[in-house]
């Protein structure tokens, strides 16, 4: 079965660079989640869109911004990088209806130097 | 507000013992989901159970159950004869029903290790 694909795996970047990730839902999903889990912690909602508009805001950055595309793969940009900003960053997707299945994809480790 | 706590931090066990990781949440929602993930050193979020609000009937997975009960709010986690392949976090989440905003509100984890 087809699952929720993220690219790239992983990134290092500098400081006060731009990273963006990419997210590609399980076909036929109609709402993409974002999440930011930092090293030890628990994942943090981050931003979330159904059918292409946005839906629900998190702890989101005014640094990152996120867009839901046509084909309902979802982008995740994030400027002026912090140390801070180094995580596992998780996209998963659902379909409202039905039966609510909730994938996570495997995760983009982000680390900035 | 939404909230999952899952007190215990770490626990260490030996092969073949059982174990049973507990999740409280609280919520004002009547109908809600509630989820079970595992998180292998390798990262990935695998997904184990979901269970809403209105089914209370416990659930058996091979080595696997939990334990939902609505009165205490509690959807506890327990694994049979342990091995060391279930060495992992394990996060408890709560989330709403219906609507499009189903986010997911995590617990800290459990840091389960499993020794040979």
């Amino acid at each position: 079965a087809a699952g929720v694909i993220q690219s790239p795996r992983h990134l290092i970047k500098e400081k006060r660079e731009t990273a963006t990730l990419k997210c590609y839902p399980i076909p036929r999903h109609d709402t993409v989640y974002w999440y930011q889990q930092g090293p030890g912690q628990d994942p943090q909602f981050l931003i979330s869109f159904y059918e292409k508009m946005q839906s629900d805001k998190g702890s989101i950055p005014d640094r990152f911004s996120a867009q839901q595309f046509s084909d309902y793969h979802s982008e995740l940009n994030m400027s002026s990088l912090e140390l801070g900003d180094s995580a596992l960053y998780f996209c998963a997707s659902s379909r409202v209806e039905g039966t609510h299945g909730y994938t996570f994809g495997s995760g983009t480790r982000l680390t900035v130097v | 507000a939404q909230k999952v706590t899952q007190a215990q931090t770490e626990i260490s066990v030996v092969e073949k013992e059982d174990v049973t990781l507990d999740c409280v949440y609280e919520t004002r929602d009547t109908t809600y989901y509630l989820f079970w993930y595992k998180q292998p050193p390798s990262g990935e979020l695998v997904f184990l159970i979901r269970r809403n609000s209105f089914d209370e009937q416990n659930e058996i997975s091979g080595r696997y159950s939990w334990n939902f009960q609505k009165s205490t709010s509690s959807f506890n986690f327990t694994i049979t004869a342990s091995q060391v392949v279930d060495s992992a976090v394990y996060f408890c989440a709560l989330s709403d029903y219906g609507g499009a905003t189903n986010k997911l509100i995590f617990g800290t984890g459990t840091l389960l290790a499993v020794q040979p």
